[in-house]
């Protein structure tokens, strides 16, 4: 199958730092990426939709400025985490879409923030 | 949004017995992925599903578009220890674009 690689795997930043995720597709090419947040024993909540040279889709109730995401290339997506609180912290996945509609998921990004 | 009802949420089996899940929605869906998810770890695609009724398998796993097309079934044959996880299924609305809708995922414990 299709690789997506997250990095960092896990990151520790202090209340008010801003911490970058980086999302890429490996082997293939992804006009469209997901960006997600699992908590412990739940399910994936999406928080947005990023597309390709264009701005990022946000779900109900995720803020844009809080959350910042870039899709600059076909292979990478980032997520910005802006001024982190403690409650910022969790699984955060990205996924993206192949050629064939399947979607792959990344490793996953645990962030704490203290 | 958009809800996916997975059943069931948990199970507990002892090893080498068959397991069964399955997710029902509302709306018709052309598109149903199965996943599963190990601690800590993203999740891994299984099983992709793309018209009625096709019923694919995967090793020792078997899933299937339900005839509706509200549904699809997942099942795992003669459990090992290894299948522990959780797993999930995703599901893709008819005439939308590329958002995946996700169940609430189903637990399983192999009991050795």
């Amino acid at each position: 199958g299709a690789v997506v690689s997250q990095h960092p795997s896990w990151v520790i930043c202090k209340s008010g730092t801003s911490v970058k995720i980086e999302c890429r597709s490996l082997d293939f090419q992804a006009t469209t990426m997901f960006w997600y947040r699992q908590f412990p024993k739940q399910s994936l909540m999406l928080m947005a939709t990023s597309n390709e040279g264009s701005k990022a889709t946000y779900e109900q109730g995720v803020e844009k400025d809080k959350f910042l995401i870039n899709h600059a290339s076909l292979t990478l997506s980032t997520l910005t985490v802006t001024s982190a609180h403690p409650e910022d912290s969790s699984f955060y996945i990205c996924s993206a879409i192949h050629y064939y509609n399947e979607q792959f998921f990344g490793p996953g990004t645990r962030l704490t923030v203290l | 949004g958009q809800q996916l009802n997975q059943s069931p949420q948990s199970m507990f089996i002892q090893e080498g017995e068959d397991v069964s899940m399955n997710c029902t929605s509302s709306s018709i869906f052309n598109t149903w992925l199965w996943y599963k998810q190990d601690p800590g770890e993203g999740p891994v695609l299984l099983i992709a599903l793309y018209k009625a009724g096709e019923l694919t398998s995967n090793g020792r796993l078997t899933a299937q578009f339900g005839i509706t097309r509200k549904d699809s079934f997942l099942n795992i044959s003669a459990s090992i220890p290894s299948d522990v996880g959780i797993y999930f299924c995703a599901g893709r609305l008819e005439n939308t674009g590329n958002q995946f809708y996700f169940g609430t995922g189903t637990s399983l414990t192999v009991i050795p």
